[in-house]
């Protein structure tokens, strides 16, 4: 159980245009959602937090304008990267708290590889 | 803030010796857990072990075991009998210990390879 996918697992795309990644819960309701992006041979670090129904929280220094959240369901929150660029290609992890008893568990998507030409 | 360190960037044994992964925080809280997660070349996150800061006894998973030491801010992570699907990046993460989605703040991470 607990299982969390993402869409697409690898996208290029053209710089100016938009890209949507999904990450879904499959066999659990996720009441928060967690963005991470992680460059090559680096850490993950925390873009945003998506709560279902309300607006994200957004990190120090993420332009939230540039990455839309949005978390309209309790199995599906989505992240768009608006007009990319190339340093916007990275890989993008989300992952999905199921809001149980057990507060310390969080599970992790594949992950998306985006690479802007 | 929280903030979490791994001192090791790159570490490599041979197959079947034993290794330790360091990582040191540095937190006012008093109540978080810490994990250490292992990310093989698929890039899927995987949850190796997690140490509830209110508990003294060490945390073990099969291999896997944990040195913490909370007046340090200490917490190692030990693989005995290293096997090849070793072979990842470590993360050491914190989260604090309160009600609620808390997010994960990740150490730089150590990658460890495991030789045949």
């Amino acid at each position: 159980g607990a299982v969390v996918s993402q869409h697409p697992s690898w996208v290029i795309c053209k710089s100016g245009t938009s890209v949507k990644i999904e990450c879904r819960s499959l066999d659990f309701q996720a009441t928060t959602m967690f963005w991470y992006r992680q460059f090559p041979k680096q850490s993950l670090m925390l873009m945003a937090t998506s709560n279902e129904g309300s607006k994200a929280t957004y990190e120090q220094g993420v332009e939230k304008d540039k990455f839309l959240i949005n978390h309209a369901s309790l199995t599906l929150s989505t992240l768009t990267v608006t007009s990319a660029h190339p340093e916007d290609s990275s890989f993008y992890i989300c992952s999905a708290y199921p809001g149980t008893a057990r507060t310390d568990t969080q599970y992790f998507g594949p992950g998306t590889r985006l690479t802007v030409l | 803030a929280q903030t979490v360190t791994q001192s090791q960037p790159e570490m490599s044994v041979q197959e079947a010796e034993t290794v330790t992964l360091s990582c040191t925080y540095d937190t006012s809280e008093n109540n978080y857990y810490l994990f250490w997660y292992k990310q093989p070349p698929s890039r899927q996150m995987i949850l190796v072990i997690r140490q509830e800061a209110y508990k003294q006894q060490n945390a073990t998973e099969n291999r896997f075991s944990v040195n913490f030491q909370k007046a340090a801010k200490s917490f190692s992570l030990k693989i005995s009998d290293s096997q090849l699907g070793d072979t990842a990046m470590y993360f050491c993460a914190f989260m604090k210990g309160i009600q609620g989605a808390q997010k994960l703040v990740f150490g730089q991470g150590t990658r460890l390879t495991i030789n045949p």
